[in-house]
Order: structure tokens, then sequence, then C-alpha cells
């Protein structure tokens, strides 16, 4: 089962603009994760927050969380016609079953 | 340098046919995982193995077979049982719990 949602589920914004995208989850987890893929390849990890952080920062890349509204957003500053893309949040719950629940994922379009 | 290979990029099957897809990692990962990705969706898990000669059913097992004899390669095997297989199949592998996971590049299976 999806434990992630993501929202919004398509995304268009020009070059040079920001892109926000969010991520609610439904279990008390360890980490959440953000991973890119574009059109036809595989995932590509992003960035990981763990459960007892609020805010990292990757390059161009602003992760936070919330663990009492069990919710995350990725902002991307920016932006770039290359993050292009779909950006999919997991999680890993607090069981160490080894398996990461994925959403359904947000489809970035930047036009150039 | 280290990463997953998937083989083949692209396969087709016929009525009553089971094929195998499969997945090679150099990364000495103890984890590795089979997803499946339908147009437009998130991943679903179809098996994961912790550890050599061990491996546990996902979400949509179901018509699926896999097996763990090496650290390095996690085969998954799509029988004929499997009355939809057409989609984008991906495997990753992880160093240990609470860590990112690693992506091939994908294999896509057809109906002829």
């Amino acid at each position: 089962s999806q434990q992630g949602e993501e929202d919004p589920q398509a995304l268009s914004i020009q070059e040079g603009e920001n892109a926000t995208m969010n991520c609610s989850y439904k279990t008390s987890i360890n980490n959440l994760q953000w991973y890119r893929q574009n059109s036809g390849r595989g995932l590509v990890h992003l960035i990981l927050i763990r459960s007892n952080e609020r805010e990292k920062h990757s390059g161009r890349l602003r992760v936070t969380l919330d663990t009492s509204k069990k919710s995350s957003s990725l902002l991307i500053t920016a932006s770039r016609a290359a993050d292009t893309a779909s950006y999919f949040c997991a999680t890993d719950s607090m069981d160490s079953s080894y398996k990461l629940i994925f959403g359904s994922g947000t489809r970035l379009l930047v036009r150039p | 340098d280290g990463g997953i290979t998937q083989s083949p990029k692209y396969l087709f099957r016929k009525e009553g046919q089971n094929v195998t897809l499969s997945c090679e990692q150099n990364l000495n990962h103890d984890a590795m995982y089979w997803y499946r990705q339908d147009p437009g969706q998130g991943l679903r898990l179809i098996y994961y193995s912790q550890i050599v000669n061990d491996f546990q059913k996902g979400d949509i097992a179901e018509g699926y077979s896999v097996s763990r004899e090496k650290k390095e390669s996690f085969p998954l095997t799509v029988t004929s049982a499997q009355k939809n297989p057409t989609a984008f199949y991906l495997c990753a592998s992880r160093p240990g719990v609470y860590q990112p996971q690693h992506f091939g590049d994908g294999t896509r299976l057809s109906i002829l």
C-alpha cells in the first residue's frame, strides 16, 4: 500500500521560478527521503531527512519535515529546464522492516 | 563505477510464457528490491531481500517469483500467472536499514 500522498500531482512553472511539492504520510517514521525520476529512467536519491530534523538543504533543494502534521515539502529554487522530472517522497517506518513506502509522485515541468 | 545493472532494457512476453528480468549490483549492498511502476504512477513493491537466501513478499507478489542465491544478484521471474505484466520494472538496493536506495535504469516489459 502507498503511504505517501503527494500534492500537486503535476506542476508547470517557468524557468527561474521556485517549485514546491508536498508529501503527506500516515505512520511514524524514522526518516523521509525524496527521489527524482527522469522519464524512462530509474530513481535517483536527492535528500534524506530524519524524524528529529525539521529542515535540510542540498544545493538548490530545501526539504522541511513536520512530524506533528505527518508532512514534508520539497522546494526547488531557481528552477531550470533540466529539473523537469517526477519527484517522489518515500518513508522509512520505525519498524526496521527494510521497506521504503513511496508516494505517487509529482510531475514537474519547467518551461524554458 | 559501482551501480545496479538491469537487463534487458526492453522485454516482450508471449502468452503463457515465463520471463526473467536480471538485476546485478556491485555496491556490496545487503538488501535488494523489485518494484513495478505503471504509467504515471508511483512504485509498488513486488519482493525484497534483506540477505542472501532470504526474501519476503511485497504488496503485489502474486504472479512473480524471485531468488537470492548470491549477494550481487536478485532476478525476478514474471510468470504466466501474472495476467497484466505490462509495466516498467525497477530494481534497487540499499546498504542497510534507514539508508537511501540505489536504483537501476529499469526494464520495460510488454505483451506480444
